[in-house]
């Protein structure tokens, strides 16, 4: 079965500093994987995607993830955060092709000024 | 142009009340999907349709019927609302060559 850990419920940095939010997936075969995010009110916006070929991604806003498979993990990372940045983040990992997104239970981003 | 539009975006309901949920992309995509997003942000899949076919339908309860008229359009029906009902439910789409999951902006459905 596939399955999403995000092992940080809530983290906090203060703007300009660096960022990086982590995921460990499980998955049978080569995982597709997402970082989405929400903030308060709103729905999920795509961020990055890794489907196969480089495993660094980058997406929009300045984040990028990496993609390691030794590790089984995707971790999401931005050089500078910005108080716009601070949401609920989900990874999430699928087999592509109209198969289900398994979500990971999220982070919450904090920015402090 | 939005890609992937919900109506309502709100539905405040009383306990027992038939409810629908509707789902409309306009990207040419041949699989859609409803997720739940519980209390705690916990987002789990409960159908997915694809080309109007239902290929996935997890444990959910037989009160929530999904139905696809067509391969853009995916509502949802709800039969006997109950409290535990309450949630945010988000509509997806997908194309099949995989080029990633869309998500309408959601309809947060409070049974009162």
């Amino acid at each position: 079965a596939q399955s999403v850990t995000q092992p940080d419920i809530h983290i906090t940095v203060s703007e300009g500093a660096s960022l990086e939010l982590r995921c460990n997936y499980s998955y049978g075969a080569t995982p597709y994987l997402f970082w989405y995010v929400q903030s308060p009110g709103q729905g999920l916006q795509l961020l990055l995607k890794y489907f196969s070929g480089d495993t660094l991604v980058q997406g929009i806003k300045g984040f990028e993830a990496e993609f390691k498979r030794s590790q089984s993990s995707f971790n999401l990372r931005k050089p500078s955060v910005h108080w716009s940045d601070a949401a609920e983040y989900f990874c999430a990992v699928g087999g592509g092709t109209a198969s289900k997104l398994t979500f990971g239970t999220g982070t919450r981003l904090q920015v402090t000024l | 142009d939005t890609a992937v539009s919900q109506t309502p975006k709100y539905l405040v309901t009383q306990m027992g009340n038939d409810k629908s949920i509707k789902c409309e992309q306009n990207l040419g995509h041949d699989t859609m999907y409803w997720y739940k997003q519980d209390s705690k942000k916990f987002l789990k899949i409960m159908f997915s349709y694809n080309n109007k076919e239902l290929i996935i339908n997890e444990t959910v309860p037989n009160r929530f019927s999904p139905k696809s008229p067509d391969k853009a359009h995916l509502n949802l029906h709800i039969n006997s609302l109950e409290l535990g009902d309450s949630a945010v439910y988000f509509c997806a789409s997908s194309p099949d060559s995989g080029g990633g999951y869309t998500f309408g902006s959601g309809t947060r459905l409070t049974v009162v």
